[in-house]
């Protein structure tokens, strides 16, 4: 069965200051990953997503994420986080089950981020 | 216009109440889900649909009900809820183009 693992907890930078979020998932094949964003009391907010091609992907509120299959990874990154970028963080795995479109999603357990003025 | 509505936002209500909770998707996505949010905001998935059938249930209690009416709606029907059902019930729908949209969850919390 797939997995999605984010090994931080919680993460707290300066505002201005670069962020990187784990995100490590297992499989056996190449899964479409998803990073999604939290508020408090809000939905999830899709970042941004990677199911072929190239391995940088772009998202929203410039957000990064890079695949990297020889490590089971898909870390998101921004170079310069902003107070509003302060939400809980979800890294998660979707299946493309047998070629159709209702593979589930699992999710990481989630990274809270507090960004300091 | 909301992609994908839930109602209601919020919801109260006494253990050994039965309860519904509606999802609706106006992206003309063939599938569609439920997602459980606990106290440690864990999400897991619970049913999924598509095209109005059944492909997915994740060992959810027999209380839980789903039923789709159509493809852009599926409701939530719980029986005799208890106080473990308290949680934040996300709906979903997925289109391999569009990826998965969330609606904005409905908080049940039993008492």
């Amino acid at each position: 069965a797939q997995s999605v693992t984010q090994p931080d907890i919680h993460i707290t930078v300066s505002e201005g200051a670069s962020l990187e979020l784990r995100c490590n998932y297992s499989y056996g094949a190449t899964p479409y990953l998803f990073w999604y964003v939290q508020s408090p009391g809000q939905g999830l907010q899709l970042l941004l997503k990677y199911f072929s091609g190239d391995t940088l992907v772009q998202g929203i509120k410039g957000f990064e994420a890079e695949f990297k299959r020889s490590q089971s990874s898909f870390n998101l990154r921004k170079p310069s986080v902003h107070w509003s970028d302060a939400a809980e963080y979800f890294c998660a795995v979707g299946l493309n089950a047998g070629g159709t479109s209702y593979g589930k999603l699992t999710f990481g357990q989630g990274t809270i981020l507090t960004v300091h003025p | 216009d909301t992609a994908v509505s839930q109602t209601p936002k919020y919801l109260v209500t006494q253990m050994g109440n039965d309860k519904s909770i509606k999802c609706e998707q106006n992206l003309g996505h063939d599938t569609m889900y439920w997602y459980k949010q606990d106290s440690k905001k864990f999400l897991k998935i619970m049913f999924s649909y598509n095209n109005k059938e059944l492909i997915i249930n994740e060992t959810v209690p027999n209380r839980f009900s789903p039923k789709s009416p159509d493809k852009a709606h599926l409701n939530l029907h719980i029986n005799s809820l208890e106080l473990g059902d308290s949680a934040v019930y996300f709906c979903a729908s997925y289109r391999a183009s569009d990826g998965y949209t969330f609606g904005s969850g409905t908080r049940l919390t039993v008492v």
